[in-house]
């Protein structure tokens, strides 16, 4: 099984481009959730997802958009990249053991 | 809401010598608890996690961890660190169900000195 599948694992923006982080995962989970990584900051919450056609917002929603048409994928979508969205970001998904994550897209905003 | 706090952003112990990694938590309903690692330029990977029963939890590489509703904590340990230990770790905290995602600390750095 591959996991959580996430594309592209690296990205250069310029300030106000929009691009869609893709996440994929193959193991029929009905949770999955958005992460982003700062320095110091540990991983804070973005958006999740129970099911598919069923998002909310988590800890720092701002600038994202989240849909969710599939069970299998769940892409995160930047309106306007600002440099503030400069992070790494992560995609999980969550089964009886826990949650399994991407390994991530590191995306700079310039 | 809930919250989680892990105690030292960094920590050093010398190889073969006793791991201890704080994590405090919030919740207003009974948690799950989760313990995390992250090498270097890689995702995370499960250490360990706690839902419910047995309050004392053995995780991969050695590791494990105690629940202790009390003291709202659940610290990680390991009794002999290895070099390849060295990476940073993260303690998370999701409502029981764990559909609206997990609450991170902000990770601490665990430093092998040969």
């Amino acid at each position: 099984n591959a996991g959580v599948t996430q594309t592209p694992k690296f990205q250069v923006l310029k300030t106000g481009q929009s691009m869609t982080l893709q996440c994929a995962q193959d193991m029929n989970h009905e949770y999955m959730s958005w992460y982003r990584q700062d320095p110091g900051m540990g991983l804070r919450l973005i958006h999740y997802s129970v099911g598919a056609g069923i998002t909310d917002q988590g800890e720092v929603p701002n600038g994202y958009n989240v849909s969710r048409s599939t069970t299998e994928d769940f892409p995160l979508r930047l309106l306007s990249a600002a440099p503030s969205q400069t992070s790494v970001y992560f995609c999980a998904s969550r089964g009886n053991y826990g949650y399994t994550f991407g390994s991530g897209t590191r995306l700079t905003v310039v | 809401a809930q919250s989680v706090t892990q105690l030292g952003s960094h920590v050093s112990v010398s190889e073969g010598a006793l791991v201890l990694l704080r994590c405090n938590y919030s919740s207003s309903v009974p948690p799950y608890l989760f313990w995390y690692v992250q090498y270097p330029n890689q995702g995370l990977q499960l250490l360990l996690k706690y839902t419910t029963g047995a309050t004392l939890v053995k995780g991969i590489n050695g590791f494990e961890a105690e629940f202790k509703k009390s003291e709202t904590s659940f610290h990680l340990t390991k009794p002999s660190a290895h070099m390849s230990d060295a990476a940073e770790y993260f303690c998370a905290v999701s409502s029981g169900g764990g559909a609206d995602g997990l609450t991170f600390g902000k990770g601490t750095h665990l430093i092998i000195q040969p």
